[in-house]
């Protein structure tokens, strides 16, 4: 059985700082697929990124960095020099990948709310 | 484009009536997915779509959820009969994937609340 473990339930953060959210998953697939997703206080959800399992290379997208470790089957998210407009739920999710592309049966974590205060 | 779009953006109803719920991707996008979202469950993939054909609903609750995709600008997923434990926001989002890159980028629209009393 898949499992995504947000351990972090709640982060709080000065502006500017730098924050990491965690990620740990458990899975028997040799082939899956990684996410970030961001919900704001407004409700809306946003796409962030999706990792294939083979991939390990780190991703950076201007202020936000993901740390993808098989190792330690990790996935963790990070926010430099973080912004007001950063505060929100975090949700990492996993799910299985075929070999013909797709993905089903996704797994998402508990989501991790980040606070920024000004 | 207007986005992924939704409708209704907010529905009540009574437990065991239909509950229909609508959603226009955006256009050139292949892939189609719904989610729900509860207190109770957290977020959840219900089902999606590659090219107006379902892949995966292995999310699914029950039979009382189905879901269609007629053509590549429009989908629906329907509640019959509705529960008061359906009641949450369901997300409707749509994708493309960068040819070569597997590179996936997925869209979002606004949701529709649903309240089954």
């Amino acid at each position: 059985a898949q499992k995504v473990t947000q351990a972090q339930t709640e982060i709080s953060v000065v502006e500017k700082e730098d924050v990491t959210l965690d990620c740990v998953y458990e899975t028997r697939d040799t082939t899956y697929y990684l996410f970030w997703y961001k919900q704001p206080p407004s409700g809306e959800l946003v796409f962030l990124i999706r990792r294939n399992s083979f991939d390990e290379q780190n991703e950076i997208s201007g202020r936000y960095s993901w740390n993808f470790q098989k190792s330690t089957s990790s996935f963790n998210f990070t926010i430099t020099a973080s912004q007001v407009v950063d505060s929100a739920v975090y949700f990492c999710a996993l799910s299985e990948a075929w070999n013909s592309g797709g993905y089903q049966k996704v797994t998402f974590g508990t989501g991790t709310k980040l606070q920024v205060i000004p | 484009d207007a986005g992924v779009i939704q409708s209704p953006r907010h529905e009540v109803t009574e437990m065991g009536q239909e509950v229909t719920l609508r959603c226009k991707p955006i256009s050139g996008h292949d892939y189609l997915f719904w989610y729900r979202q509860t207190m109770m469950r957290g977020l959840e993939l219900l089902i999606y779509f590659n090219n107006n054909v379902p892949i995966d609903d292995s999310g699914m609750p029950e039979d009382r959820f189905s879901a269609k995709m007629p053509n590549a600008s429009f989908s629906t997923l329907k509640i019959q009969p509705s529960e008061p434990r359906d009641s949450a926001v369901y997300f409707c989002a749509s994708s493309y994937e960068t040819p070569g890159l597997g590179v996936e980028t997925q869209y979002f629209g606004p949701g529709t609340r649903l309240l089954v009393l």
